[in-house]
């Protein structure tokens, strides 16, 4: 069990460039989460998967940003015409099972958007 | 609407000394509470989790919570610190009809003092 990976830890990109970001959960682990934290703050939800399929987006997910799981593994989140207002920690979780469960963070991926 | 106050933004103790760390929450059912620890530039790690039965919730590295439902608080504990201890503490909470996200506090950021 190598825990949750995330692809790459940190990236600056200019503003209106489109960004990917990749997360591979703990193997055995049929949910996905993703979150983004800015300084001072706790993280916040944006997205998460149950095996292949998007079952929650928040309202924090403008029409910009995208997420995939496409074989209910590895997950993308793609920022388009990024904004300085994303730079923040983009953080990917997993758990195992149906209803709630302990989730297990990867180290993030900082974005810095100049 | 589900949410998680933490009314200490930063706390200083001194080594050997105990530590309360506050968590107040806000949820309709019975929560699933949690508490992870974030070291600088890293992911979060699970302390302990609450999901039923006994109140007090013994956790890693020392660290115990108590469940008061009367005051819907989910308060972290430790009777002595360690210098590696110093981190940043997030509260959480989860479960229910919104079974796939948790909700984070804006955390506490604990120094601790040689």
């Amino acid at each position: 069990d190598t825990g949750v990976s995330q692809d790459p830890r940190h990236k600056i990109t200019k503003r209106g460039q489109n960004v990917t970001f990749r997360c591979d959960p703990i193997s055995e682990h049929n949910r996905l989460y993703w979150y983004r934290q800015t300084l001072g703050q706790g993280p916040e939800f944006l997205t998460y998967f149950q095996n292949e399929a998007q079952l929650e987006k928040s309202r924090l997910l403008s029409d910009r940003f995208s997420a995939e799981r496409p074989k209910g593994s590895f997950s993308t989140l793609e920022i388009q015409r990024t904004e300085q207002g994303d730079s923040a920690m983009y953080l990917c979780a997993s758990s195992f099972g149906q209803g709630h469960h302990e989730q297990y963070f990867g180290p993030g991926t900082r974005l810095t958007v100049t | 609407a589900q949410s998680v106050t933490q009314p200490d933004i930063h706390i200083t103790v001194s080594e050997g000394a105990s530590l309360e760390l506050r968590c107040n929450y806000s949820y309709g059912a019975t929560p699933y509470l949690f508490w992870y620890v974030q070291s600088p530039g890293q992911g979060l790690q699970l302390l302990l989790k609450y999901f039923s039965g006994d109140t007090l919730v013994q956790g890693i590295k020392g660290f115990e919570a108590e469940f008061k439902r009367s005051q819907s608080s989910f308060n972290l504990r430790k009777p002595s610190v360690h210098w590696s201890d110093a981190a940043e503490y997030f509260c959480a909470v989860g479960g229910g009809t919104n079974a796939g996200k948790s909700t984070f506090g804006d955390g506490t950021t604990l120094t601790v003092k040689p």
